[in-house]
C-alpha cells in the first residue's frame, strides 16, 4: 500500500524568491514519486519523476526535487518564483517500475500562490 | 504533442439523470483513465482501460460505469446522477501502462 501526504494545502511566495512544496510518503515498495502542476482550467502536466535512479530530479519550468529515503520525502523546490508558477501542484506515489498506472496514488494538493 | 480532448468544460444536470462525459486522445494510446478531483482529496481513480472493450475498476466505481469501443475513446456514464457526484472529473490517457499520463482539462459538472 502507499499514501501520500502534502504537509501544505496552501504557500504564498513573493515573485523572485524561493519556493519549497512538500511532500511526504508512505510505500510498502520501493516507490517512484512524480509531481504534476495544474494550472486554472487546465488538465495536469507532469513536471518530474523519480523512478529509482539520480535521486535529484529535474524538471520542466526550473523546478527540481529530491528523493529522500531516510526522510521518506520528496520536496519540490524552485530557486526563483516566477508569476507563471502559480497553480497545483500534486505530489504522485506508485510502486518502483515495472508499475502501473492505475496503481497511483495523488496527494490531496498544494496550491501555491505568487504575489508581485 | 499529444492531446486530450474532453466533451464539455462545464455541464449542470438534474438528480435522476443519465449523464455522459466523453474523452478522445489522439496518440493511439493503450490505456485511458477517468479520475474525479474533489478538494482536499487530490484526484481519484474512477476506472481505467487498457483496450478497446476492456475495463477494470479504480478506487471508486460506485455509481459510474464506463464504455470504450474505440481505442480514441472513452466515456464516463453516471447512470443516475446524485448531488454527491458533483464533482471535477478528469480523463487521461498514456501509450502503456509504463508511460506518462497525459490529461484532459476537465470537465466541471454539477447535479442539482
Amino acid at each position: 500500500a502507499q499514501s501520500v501526504t502534502q504537509l501544505d494545502s496552501h504557500v504564498s511566495v513573493s515573485e523572485g524568491t524561493p519556493v519549497l512544496l512538500r511532500c511526504n510518503y508512505s510505500s510498502s515498495y520501493s516507490p517512484s514519486l512524480f509531481w504534476y502542476v495544474q494550472h486554472p482550467n487546465k488538465g495536469l502536466q507532469l513536471l518530474l519523476k523519480y523512478t529509482s535512479a539520480a535521486t535529484l530530479v529535474k524538471g520542466i519550468n526550473g523546478f527540481e526535487a529530491e528523493f529522500k529515503k531516510s526522510e521518506t520525502s520528496f520536496h519540490l523546490t524552485k530557486p526563483s518564483a516566477h508569476m507563471s508558477d502559480a497553480a497545483e501542484y500534486f505530489c504522485v506515489v506508485t510502486r518502483a517500475p515495472p508499475y502501473n498506472n492505475n496503481d497511483m496514488r495523488f496527494g490531496a494538493g498544494t496550491r501555491l500562490t505568487v504575489k508581485p | 504533442d499529444v492531446k486530450v480532448t474532453q466533451s464539455s468544460r462545464y455541464l449542470v444536470k438534474r438528480t435522476g439523470e443519465k449523464v455522459f462525459l466523453e474523452c478522445v486522445q489522439d496518440m493511439d494510446h493503450e490505456n485511458m483513465f477517468w479520475y474525479r478531483q474533489d478538494p482536499g482529496l487530490g484526484l481519484r481513480l474512477i476506472y481505467f482501460s487498457y483496450d478497446v472493450k476492456m475495463k477494470e475498476k479504480g478506487d471508486i466505481p460506485e455509481g459510474y460505469s464506463v464504455s470504450r469501443e474505440k481505442k480514441e475513446r472513452f466515456s464516463l456514464i453516471l447512470e443516475s446522477a446524485s448531488t454527491n457526484q458533483t464533482s471535477m472529473y478528469l480523463c487521461a490517457s498514456s501509450l502503456t501502462s509504463l508511460k506518462t499520463q497525459y490529461f484532459g482539462p476537465g470537465t466541471r459538472l454539477l447535479v442539482l
